[in-house]
């Protein structure tokens, strides 16, 4: 398996709180990506990033801001979270052949 | 614009009972088709990567195909352990950050 890891697994917060996701690799692997994923929505992707402090949008940014300080480590911030953000979060990596792997997730409950 | 649709949304088959998922996919240049399976509560756990036209891929009871314009999940004989979600994704060859366009995903269900 893929050494990814996201922290925490789960958590719930209230409307209006800053949250921020973790993901953190052992594969010294230069793209990383977040995504979420809900009922009738399949996966989409919010930022990614090409390399260390290098990020970009993917297709529902809005909301999200990223941060990556070092190859290891993606971070994935909601500033002010909403319920819409209700979700689960993955994160995933990838080398030059084109597969990605994921994490295990973490579970996002904004009240 | 690139696209994937996956087909059936979700396949009921009794313990045995060979079938076939879909993937039909639009996209300028194709990198790459990559099959996924995901369990509940799991993320996509990567099963193949399909690069061009005629290519076949296996891994016990799946094998995956690929044409121009589609690729094949076929299951054989498959057990209760096989239910989960089936993922589809492209990869365009333009791309230089690897992203991949994503499916809806076939929800399949095998009854003992």
């Amino acid at each position: 398996d893929a050494g990814i890891t996201q922290s925490p697994r789960h958590k719930v917060t209230e409307t209006g709180t800053p949250v921020t996701l973790r993901c953190h690799q052992t594969e010294n692997h230069r793209y990383m990506y977040w995504y979420r994923q809900d009922p009738g929505h399949g996966l989409r992707l919010i930022h990614y990033s090409y390399g260390v402090k290098d990020t970009d949008k993917g297709e529902v940014s809005d909301g999200y801001s990223v941060s990556r300080s070092k190859t290891e480590d993606f971070l994935l911030t909601l500033e002010s979270a909403t319920s819409s953000q209700t979700s689960v979060y993955f994160c995933a990596i990838s080398g030059t052949s084109g597969e990605q792997f994921f994490g295990p997730g973490t579970r996002l409950t904004v009240l | 614009e690139d696209q994937v649709t996956q087909s059936p949304e979700a396949l009921r088959l009794q313990e045995g009972e060979s079938s076939s998922l879909n993937c039909s996919y639009t996209v300028s240049g194709l990198r790459g088709l990559f099959w996924y399976r995901q369990d509940p509560g799991k993320g996509p756990e990567f099963l193949f990567t399909l690069y061009s036209a005629g290519e076949e891929k296996e891994k016990e009871r799946l094998k995956a195909t690929l044409t121009k314009k589609e690729s094949f999940l076929h299951i054989t004989a498959p057990k209760p352990e096989d239910s989960a979600t089936y993922l589809c994704a492209v990869q365009a060859a333009m791309d230089s950050n690897y992203q991949l366009i994503w499916g809806a995903g076939t929800k399949l269900i095998i009854k003992p």
